[in-house]
């Protein structure tokens, strides 16, 4: 079984300062984990991902998010936030070799950035 | 990344009525996934429909209330029967990536649906 618990249903960023997601999950097997991010009315578009390869994971828009397997944890940073940034943040995880492919999604960080 | 579209974008539909939401993919895909999305809430998946085979539903979904068609590898609809306010969601679905990522998966824009 999976779960994914995220620290903080709302998270207040000032412009410019650094965006803190937090995310730790529990996976009876090796995780893939997921940030996706969702823009007001729109679907969900994927960030990053870690696939058991480098621990430190690079995306699009600047984010990154490290994986601490002794933390179990994949927590999303950008040092400098922007306003476009602002939207909701999902971290889901999927178990390596799993049947269905199946994502287990948290209950959603809403940033929301300040000028 | 697949594109994925949705049909309709959104709807208004009365109580006990039922509305039939279509996603349409731009590549053959294996597995294609129904989310449901209530309103501040994060996504649960409802089933997994893979082509020529019966949907797989998730814990508290029934076949009754969202009956799932897959008649090919780019195409499927999720309906949803004998609607109640509490339907009042965003349907997505999502396919997973080319590659074979384990979990990877790319979502339509969603449909929003309000029940009166």
């Amino acid at each position: 079984a999976q779960s994914v618990t995220q620290l903080g249903s709302h998270v207040s960023v000032s412009e410019g300062a650094l965006v803190l997601l937090r995310c730790n999950y529990s996976s009876s097997v090796p995780p893939y984990l997921f940030w996706y991010v969702q823009y007001p009315n729109q679907g969900l578009q994927l960030l990053l991902k870690y696939t058991s390869a480098a621990t430190l994971v690079k995306g699009i828009n600047g984010f990154e998010a490290e994986f601490k397997k002794s933390e179990t944890s994949f927590h999303l940073t950008k040092p400098s936030a922007h306003m476009s940034d602002a939207a909701e943040y999902f971290c889901a995880v999927s178990a390596q070799g799993a049947a269905g492919n199946k994502l287990t999604f948290g209950g959603g960080t809403r940033v929301l950035v300040k000028p | 990344s697949a594109v994925i579209s949705q049909k309709p974008s959104r709807d208004i539909c009365q109580r006990g009525t039922s509305l039939t939401i279509q996603c349409q993919v731009d590549s053959q895909v294996t597995m294609m996934f129904w989310y449901r999305q209530q309103p501040g809430q994060s996504l649960t998946l409802i089933a997994t429909a893979n082509q020529g085979s019966e949907a797989t539903y998730e814990s508290g979904f029934v076949i009754d209330k969202f009956p799932i068609s897959r008649p090919n590898l780019t195409f499927s609809t999720l309906t949803v029967s004998n609607m109640s306010p509490e339907d009042s969601s965003i349907y997505l679905c999502s396919v997973t990536g080319k590659g074979g990522f384990l979990g990877e998966q790319y979502f339509g824009p969603g449909t929003r649906l309000t029940v009166t």
